[in-house]
């Protein structure tokens, strides 16, 4: 079954740091991989989509990288603000299924 | 803006009593999931449907919960009878795909949080 570890488990920086999130996972046979951010008592809000023949995807000061082989995935965040802080999730797809398979996540606070 | 809708957003009850949440999938998205979020558990998967058909429910305790797709606007998931250990989020997320082979973005609700007394 595949397991998917966020570490670390919560992070706190002072507005402006650049910071880098991780997520593994044991089973390489992946489709894609997502991040997401949950605010407190909110759902879960897609960022980036990385399929897996792609390396990383951006969108705006978020950078997603895969590396398959390795079983790994980082989401960089350029200049963090205060609005940053929330809990970051990664989830890997199997090929098969379309199973979803869940970190336990990173909490992020970005102190002003 | 397109979004997947859950209702209700809070639902506290008795134990033994029958629980019934809904989803509206974002329109035109054919695939349907249904998760539980718990702080011991993280999320876990429940079930998801296909086209309205089940996939997959094998996350899903047999004997008390049951999840459905009436239509293609609607999915359910019930709990028949409740227990205290049920209390978490129930959240419901839809997704279109998989589009020529590619899987695409998974959209959540803002999930249903249940406190079984």
């Amino acid at each position: 079954k595949q397991e998917v570890t966020q570490i670390p488990a919560a992070l706190s920086v002072p507005e402006g740091e650049n910071l880098v999130l991780n997520c593994s996972f044991t089973d390489s046979a992946i489709y894609n991989l997502q991040w997401f951010r949950q605010d407190p008592g909110k759902g879960l809000t897609s960022l980036l989509l990385i399929q897996s023949s792609q390396r990383e995807q951006t969108s705006g000061r978020l950078n997603a990288s895969l590396d398959k082989s390795s079983g790994r995935s980082t989401l960089y965040i350029a200049a963090s603000q205060p609005g940053d802080s929330a809990t970051y999730l990664c989830a890997v797809s199997d090929d098969n299924f379309n199973k979803f398979y869940f970190g336990s996540g990173t909490k992020l606070n970005v102190k002003p | 803006d397109a979004r997947v809708t859950q209702t209700p957003r809070h639902k506290v009850t008795e134990m033994g009593q029958e629980v019934t949440m809904r989803c509206q999938p974002i329109l035109g998205h054919n695939t349907v999931f249904w998760y539980r979020q718990t702080m011991m558990q993280g999320l876990e998967l429940l079930a998801y449907f296909r086209n309205r058909a089940p996939l997959d429910d094998s996350g899903m305790p047999k004997d008390r919960f049951s999840a459905e797709m009436p239509d293609a606007t609607l999915a359910t998931l019930k709990i028949q009878p409740s227990e205290p250990r049920d209390s978490a989020v129930y959240f419901c997320a839809s997704q279109l795909g998989p589009v020529g082979g590619r899987k695409e973005k998974l959209f959540f609700g803002s999930g249903t949080q249940l406190s079984v007394l």
